[in-house]
């Protein structure tokens, strides 16, 4: 089944140690996008990519960046975790297939981050 | 500023019986509106999404409808079951997408 994946489902990081989450997806849609969310609170977009165009959002901090080195993969790198960066992190792609909508986002299970 | 507001913040019913959520939306110019569904420790998942012409939209038992006048949508749940115990969260796109903050729906035996 085509779908949108995210490794690993639960990441434990210490305080100030970089970390990296993985996302793929076999949807080969053109837009993936990284979400951050917090507990009782809608997801926050922190950046897209539009093919390999990059877009991040104006208050993203820039402790988070991301990569993206070919269509099916896509990685958050938190350079230095703080406290506050706990939360679960969505991906989420978006895209032309044929009998899906063009808007319509397809979510990964999300990582849920850890700071120790 | 674009704003998606939804009511109840959360819900408790009787398995079986119906229900419906609420949202309201400031989002200008309309693109589309999208209902999903959250369960806890997961991704959400899309129930309907319905564009600037299309007032009602369902998914089996969930029946999205919308009002582009009066910029509000609702979901109505029919038959509730336990696993729809969940958050619903409606994401209203004008290029960019807003999202609502969600009710969290509870269905009790």
């Amino acid at each position: 089944d085509a779908m949108v994946i995210q490794n690993p489902r639960y990441q434990v990081t210490q305080f100030g140690k970089p970390v990296t989450l993985s996302c793929s997806q076999t949807l080969n849609h053109n837009v993936m996008y990284w979400y951050q969310q917090k507990s009782s609170q809608a997801p926050k977009l922190l950046f897209h990519y539009y093919d390999k165009d990059f877009n991040n959002e104006a208050d993203t901090p820039d402790n988070f960046q991301s990569r993206r080195p070919n269509t099916s993969f896509c990685f958050l790198d938190i350079r230095s975790p703080g406290l506050g960066d706990a939360a679960m992190y969505l991906c989420a792609t978006s895209g032309r297939t044929s009998g899906g909508s063009k808007e319509t986002q397809y979510f990964g299970p999300g990582t849920r981050l850890l700071v120790l | 500023k674009n704003q998606v507001e939804q009511s109840p913040q959360s819900l408790i019913i009787l398995e079986g019986k119906n229900c419906t959520l609420q949202c309201n939306y400031t989002v200008s110019p309309f693109s589309n509106l999208r209902w999903y569904k959250q369960d806890t420790g997961r991704g959400p998942v899309s129930l309907t999404i319905m564009t600037f012409s299309e007032n009602t939209k369902s998914n089996g038992r969930y029946t999205a409808t919308l009002d582009a006048d009066t910029k509000q949508s609702s979901l109505h749940i029919t038959a509730s079951q336990l696993s729809d115990s969940a958050s619903y969260i409606c994401v209203v796109s004008a290029g960019k997408s807003t999202f609502g903050d969600g009710t969290t729906l509870t269905v009790k035996p």
